[in-house]
């Protein structure tokens, strides 16, 4: 069965510093996808990025970051010079096959406070 | 541009009451999912429809659960006679199935929070 670690529980820095979201996963499958998902305090699940177990290309969208790692099992979230709307708590998830489709294996979440 | 909605947002219900949930998917997604997230932890998955037919379901939705998607487009999730374990924040998503693709990207609704007294 897939596994998502995100052994950070919370993670507390000051504005405009660069923080580094780690995760972690485990599975047997060899095509597979990672999510990374933000939920702010209203409780929506925001779609931040998903990639391919066959590219391993970093991903770059503005102050966010992402390093695929398949040697490590590792997909880590990085924001530079972070701001206040960033507070947030991240989930990375991994794909598990469903009949014709995929379901989503959450990690257990990283609680993100800027403070300013 | 209409993201996935859910209805009610907030529900408090007494234990033995039984409570109904209704998610509207992004229109023209023809994939729909109901997942459970209790508090400080990450979203579970319950059940899976593609169009009207329910092809999955966890072993988490117990017989009390019952999700229904008519007509391949709104659905409704009921729990029966509530208990106090089955509080928690309940998440819809769609997608669309994308040729070309092995799988495809869930969009998430606001959640309706259950608390059950």
């Amino acid at each position: 069965a897939q596994k998502v670690t995100q052994a950070q529980t919370e993670i507390s820095v000051v504005e405009k510093e660069d923080v580094t979201l780690d995760c972690v996963y485990e599975t047997r499958d060899t095509t597979y996808y990672l999510f990374w998902y933000k939920q702010p305090p209203s409780g929506e699940l925001v779609f931040l990025i998903r990639r391919n177990s066959f590219d391993e290309q970093n991903e770059i969208s503005g102050r966010y970051s992402w390093n695929f790692q398949k040697s490590t099992s590792s997909f880590n979230f990085t924001i530079t010079a972070s701001q206040v709307v960033d507070s947030a708590v991240y989930f990375c998830a991994l794909s598990e096959p469903l009949q014709g489709a995929q379901k989503l294996v959450f990690g257990q979440g990283t609680r993100l406070t800027i403070n300013p | 541009d209409t993201g996935v909605s859910q209805d009610p947002r907030h529900k408090i219900t007494k234990r033995g009451q039984n409570v109904t949930f209704r998610c509207d998917p992004i229109s023209e997604h023809n994939r729909l999912y109901w997942y459970r997230q209790t508090l400080g932890q990450g979203p579970e998955f319950l059940t899976y429809f593609q169009n009207e037919a329910q092809l999955e379901k966890s072993r988490l939705l117990s017989d009390r659960f019952s999700a229904e998607r008519p007509k391949g487009s709104f659905s409704t999730l009921e729990i029966q006679r509530t208990e106090q374990g089955d509080s928690a924040m309940y998440l819809c998503a769609s997608s669309q199935r994308l040729s070309g693709y092995s799988t495809d990207t869930q969009y998430f609704g606001p959640g309706t929070r259950l608390t059950v007294l």
